[in-house]
């Protein structure tokens, strides 16, 4: 079975400041996806970066980017000129790669709060 | 382009209950997922349909159960409510047509459960 580890309950960071969030995830299988999730107060899950594990490239969206380490089994998400909308839960989630299904197995979440 | 959308936003049950949650998956999207999120916790994997049929479950008792429908929409049924079933139940649609493909969430609804 898979998991999702997040080790950091609460992380609080300045405007414009850069903040980095934690995700470990343990599997046997060579072929998954990860992804980085935020749910802001609406509670709607909105999916903020994908990271194929066949891809030795980090993946970047704007502001947002990963460090993948496959070896490591660690997937953080590094936020750049943090803006106050940033302020929600993020979980980190993995999915095989094989199969039929799409099950995503999410870690316990990250709070994060930007301040003024 | 409508997202995912999810009816209702809140119910309250009491315990031992039956409740039906309703999902119109993201246009052109075939499959929907149906996730618990409890308070403080990530979501956690219920069941997928595709094609009408229940193609995956997650470790969750018999009373829920789940339907979808021709054009892709889902309802989601929880008999004999308990107040362990008091959570956020969290719609999720997707395209069937390859793997590690995005799952777009509904805002979800909130059930409590008395």
């Amino acid at each position: 079975a898979q998991t999702v580890t997040q080790s950091q309950p609460e992380m609080s960071v300045q405007e414009a400041e850069t903040v980095t969030l934690s995700c470990t995830y343990d599997t046997s299988e060579n072929n998954y996806y990860l992804f980085w999730y935020k749910q802001p107060p609406s509670r709607q899950m909105i999916l903020v970066i994908r990271q194929e594990a066949y891809k030795q490239q980090n993946a970047t969206e704007n502001r947002f980017s990963v460090n993948f380490q496959k070896a490591a089994k660690s997937f953080s998400l590094k936020i750049s000129d943090s803006q106050l909308g940033d302020t929600a839960m993020y979980f980190c989630a993995f999915i095989l790669g094989t199969g039929t299904a799409s099950k995503l197995t999410f870690g316990t979440g990250t709070r994060l709060q930007v301040t003024l | 382009d409508a997202g995912v959308t999810q009816s209702p936003t809140h119910l309250i049950k009491t315990r031992g209950q039956q409740v039906t949650l309703r999902c119109s998956p993201k246009s052109g999207h075939d499959t929907v997922s149906w996730y618990q999120q409890a308070l403080g916790q990530g979501p956690q994997f219920i069941f997928q349909y595709y094609e009408e049929e229940e193609r995956q479950r997650g470790n969750f008792p018999d009373r829920f159960s789940g339907h979808q429908f021709p054009n892709y929409s889902s309802e989601l049924n929880v008999n004999a409510l308990l107040l362990g079933d008091s959570a956020l139940y969290l719609c999720a649609s997707s395209l069937a047509q390859g793997y590690g493909e995005k799952l777009f969430f509904g805002s979800g609804t909130q059930l409590s459960v008395l």
